[in-house]
């Protein structure tokens, strides 16, 4: 069974970087036709897909947040990161690593259980 | 891309059926068979619970369900449980590779 992790900074001061991981157990972050996404939740407001990465490398991203948005893999430590610069108040959220589905890639089949990030100084 | 809508909240007693409508547009709901359901517990992953509009992964209740007509979408619940009780969002393909979801729902089991 598949398992996902988020870890990262609890609070970043505004316009710095955010930057998130999400370790992967329970299977290879290289193998399969798999998208490692990420996804966030502002308190009080909905789900927000931020955006994804193949393992292949190549990215879709919101187009909202593309300007400031860097997904990457680390294949040697089957991890995925989040990087969102120039960070404000409206970016904190409860921020949420996923997979695709090994049959299809547009949803969301296995999530982490998120982790709160606070934008403040 | 705005938000998918979605009620707020709504509730029922064990036993009940409920269903939690999921308006878009015909820009994303309307244009793909591709609604998928999650539910959120506090402090626990999202679980996937129903995908491709009204099917249902391996392991989650056939007490829920997926339906779809036009630019909206629902879940409906049947024979409600205590353990039903979380939030649950919609989600949709909105083409050129990018997703929407709904605002989400919190379901109260009375």
């Amino acid at each position: 069974q598949v398992q996902l992790q988020e870890s990262g900074p609890g609070l970043v001061k505004p316009s710095q970087t955010l930057s998130l991981t999400c370790t992967v157990s329970g299977g290879s972050i290289s193998s399969g036709t798999y998208y490692w996404s990420w996804i966030r939740q502002p308190a009080g407001k909905g789900l927000e897909w931020i955006g994804r990465m193949f393992t292949s490398g190549s990215t879709n991203y919101n187009p909202s947040l593309k300007s400031r948005v860097t997904i990457s893999l680390d294949t040697s430590k089957n991890q995925f990161s989040l990087k969102l610069s120039s960070v404000t108040a409206a970016d904190t959220a409860v921020y949420y690593c996923a997979r695709s589905s090994e049959y299809s890639t547009y949803y969301f089949e296995y999530w982490g259980q998120g982790t709160l990030v606070t934008v403040s100084s | 891309q705005s938000a998918l809508t979605q009620p707020a909240s709504v509730s029922g007693s064990p036993g009940q059926s409920i269903t939690i409508s999921c308006t878009g547009t015909s820009s994303d709901v309307g244009s793909y068979s591709l609604v998928s359901w999650y539910q959120l517990h506090p402090g626990k992953a999202p679980k996937l619970m129903i995908y491709e509009d009204n099917r249902r992964p391996s392991g989650v209740s056939k007490r829920f369900s997926g339906s779809k007509s036009g630019n909206t979408a629902s879940l409906t619940i049947s024979g409600l449980q205590a353990e039903d009780e979380a939030d649950y969002y919609c989600c949709s393909y909105a083409g050129s590779y990018s997703w929407v979801f709904g605002g989400g729902t919190k379901l109260t089991v009375l």
